[in-house]
């Protein structure tokens, strides 16, 4: 079975600082994917970034890069310079083999960004 | 590119009566997924299709839940009758192959649907 967790249901940062949003997986199978996504405020989702389980190098995306951990099974979402616009919701999500490549996805960080 | 696309965006509507949601998924993707969100349950997948099949229904709530997809560029899900615990945003997502890992699913803007 996969399994998300997401620790921190809330987290504040201030503007132009960097936070980390946490998250961690479990599954059994070694072929898997993680990913990000950012819910705002008007609700859409919105896909931020992408890390295989085989990739070597951690995913980066402009100011958004993928601590990825794959011995502690932690996928952490790094966002560089917060500003304003960030504040929203943040669900760390995976697809593995095992699972029939369903998604299974976290409960969420709400990040606020305080000017 | 235009993105999934999902009507209503918003629905109001009384116990007991039908609601039927839409989604058109992004040209080209075979993967659909139907999930339901809420403040209490988080994201759940409702049922997903792959090829216009039904490959996963074992997130439906019940029998008043039935999702179709008559063709790769529709789909509908349907509530009927609707009850005030069927409140939610319904979100449809599509995605281009279903056994790849690297294949992005991207998000319709969601229905909020609120069941008086």
């Amino acid at each position: 079975a996969q399994k998300i967790t997401q620790t921190q249901p809330g987290m504040f940062v201030q503007e132009k600082e960097a936070v980390t949003l946490d998250c961690t997986y479990d599954t059994s199978d070694p072929s898997y994917g993680l990913f990000w996504y950012k819910q705002p405020s008007s609700g859409e989702m919105i896909f931020l970034i992408y890390q295989g389980s085989y990739d070597q190098q951690n995913a980066t995306e402009g100011r958004y890069s993928l601590n990825f951990q794959k011995a502690r099974k932690s996928a952490n979402l790094v966002i560089s310079a917060s500003q304003l616009g960030d504040s929203a919701m943040y669900f760390c999500a995976m697809r593995a083999a095992g699972g029939s490549y369903i998604p299974t996805f976290g409960r969420g960080t709400s990040l606020i960004v305080h000017p | 590119d235009a993105g999934v696309i999902q009507s209503p965006r918003h629905e109001v509507t009384e116990m007991g009566q039908e609601v039927t949601l839409r989604c058109k998924p992004i040209s080209g993707h075979n993967s659909l997924f139907w999930y339901r969100q809420t403040m209490m349950r988080g994201l759940e997948l409702l049922i997903y299709f792959n090829n216009n099949v039904p490959i996963d229904d074992s997130g439906m709530p019940e029998d008043r839940f039935s999702a179709k997809m008559p063709n790769a560029s529709f789909s509908t899900l349907k509530i009927q009758p609707s009850e005030p615990r069927d409140s939610a945003v319904y979100f449809c997502a599509s995605r281009r192959s279903r056994e790849t890992l690297t294949d992005t699913q991207y998000f319709g803007p969601g229905t909020r649907l609120t069941v008086l």
